[in-house]
């Protein structure tokens, strides 16, 4: 099975833009969960979807926003990038039959100038 | 917000030693997951552990499930440089949550 991936890898964006990423969660996985990571900061949670749903949110502000897709795929985007936004962004998938294990994809590291 | 600590922040080992972590919490969790992550990459899961008690290996790796429900720990033993890395701690709550540790940073002293 292929495991999660995310797109693009790497991306520089200027303070005031806008950016979307994607991730593809592991096959018949319909749970996508989005972290952002700074360095000493661990993983801070974005938010989770389910089934084009969103079930959860953390604490972050309204400029940050997902969705997810009939076919599970999730994107996410940032409106008006602040300097604070450089992260790399994490996407988890989880089956939707139960466990909490997430299984991540590789990040995607924004650097905001 | 229901917080995990985890510690210690980061160690710093000679290989062949044996590694010790542990996260714990005021709150109870229903499942606890290990993962490591490596530079640039995403986490990687390692053991997961869904009863109290519950004691499990996965290769040099050993992890337990607290009786109490409120901590967890990882053994590494025989530590080589490819452990590296950083180690999450996180345990699933009632209301199917994760809830995440700060990090373990595992250093090798050349």
């Amino acid at each position: 099975k292929a495991g999660v991936t995310q797109t693009p890898r790497y991306l520089i964006k200027t303070r005031g833009q806008q950016v979307t990423l994607s991730c593809s969660p592991i096959s018949g996985h319909r749970s996508v969960s989005w972290y952002q990571q700074t360095p000493g900061q661990g993983l801070q949670f974005l938010f989770e979807y389910f089934s084009e749903t969103q079930r959860n949110k953390g604490n972050f502000p309204g400029r940050f926003s997902g969705r997810q897709f009939s076919n599970s795929r999730s994107e996410m985007n940032v409106s008006t990038l602040e300097l604070g936004d450089s992260a790399l962004y994490l996407c988890a998938s989880k089956r939707a039959s139960g466990g909490a294990e997430q299984y991540f994809g590789p990040g995607t590291r924004l650097t905001v100038t | 917000g229901q917080q995990l600590n985890q510690s210690p922040q980061s160690m710093f080992i000679q290989e062949g030693e044996d590694v010790s972590m542990n996260c714990t919490s005021s709150s109870i969790f229903n499942t606890w997951l290990w993962y490591k992550q490596e530079p640039g990459e995403g986490p990687v899961l390692l053991i997961a552990l869904y009863k109290a008690g519950e004691l499990t290996s996965n290769g040099r790796l050993t992890a337990q499930f607290g009786i109490t429900r409120k901590d967890s720990f990882l053994n590494i033993s025989a530590s080589i440089p490819s452990d590296v890395g950083i180690y999450f701690c996180a345990g699933e709550d009632s209301n199917y949550q994760l809830i995440w540790g700060a990090g373990t940073k595992l250093i090798i002293k050349p």
